[in-house]
């Protein structure tokens, strides 16, 4: 069955890095892409970005473009999302989700990472 | 970017009664929309795809309809385990954008 497993909780302070990993089994890794959502405390779905297993490409939100690196691991079959210089607004739930190609929809999903951001 | 707006915000329902969701997008997106659920301390799951397509799994009470920039969400039946909160998603283009979401309560 599909799965994809993420790292656990992260207490990080501001101006630090985080990196979260997500972990996939069940399916071929580079036949699908990966997309990070996250979710502060009491609020709705962000999308932050879409990497291409395939090949590498990837698409990321404005907000945190200059912030974040997508990569993945085909030899672990291992997505991973670093946020780089956080701030208290990034305590949130991160997760991990895998891509349908043909609609562009998250079919499956981590069970999600905690970060919190605290001096 | 595209913008969603999901409404109502909130709605307070009893088990069995009929529940719609609407989704509206800034722009046309043809029929590149999503549905989610999301349980409290749980991610999402995915229920509907391509505006109408019933995910596989997923119960014949949830429906969606829509192109273009209206779409719905029904829940022909509510049933206790539908009590949750519940996301519109647009791929038609990137940034990919969710609604603000819609929190289905007990009446």
């Amino acid at each position: 069955q599909v799965q994809l497993v993420q790292s656990g909780a992260e207490v990080k302070k501001p101006g630090a890095s985080v990196k979260v990993s997500c972990k996939t089994s069940g399916y071929t890794f580079t036949s699908y892409s990966i997309s990070w959502v996250r979710q502060a405390p009491g609020q709705g779905l962000e999308w932050m970005g879409w990497i291409s297993v395939y090949n590498g490409n990837t698409k990321y939100a404005q907000k945190v473009q200059d912030r974040v690196t997508m990569t993945t691991e085909t030899s672990t079959n291992t997505a991973y999302m670093e946020l780089r210089n956080l701030i208290s607004d990034d305590t949130a739930v991160y997760f991990c989700a895998r891509v349908r190609a043909d609609w562009s929809v998250f079919d499956y999903w981590g069970q999600g990472t905690q970060v919190i951001v605290s001096a | 970017d595209i913008q969603m707006t999901q409404s109502p915000s909130s709605v307070s329902v009893s088990v069995g009664d009929r529940v719609t969701i609407t989704c509206r997008a800034s722009q046309a997106i043809s029929k590149w929309l999503a549905w989610y659920q999301q349980k409290p301390g749980k991610a999402p799951k995915l229920l509907i795809y391509a505006a109408s397509s019933l995910q596989s799994g997923v119960p014949s009470r949830f429906s969606g309809s829509g192109s273009g920039t209206d779409f719905t969400l029904s829940i022909s039946s509510l049933q206790p385990e539908d009590f949750a909160t519940y996301y519109c998603q647009q791929a038609n283009s990137f940034p990919w954008t969710f609604g603000q979401g819609t929190k289905v309560e007990i009446k």
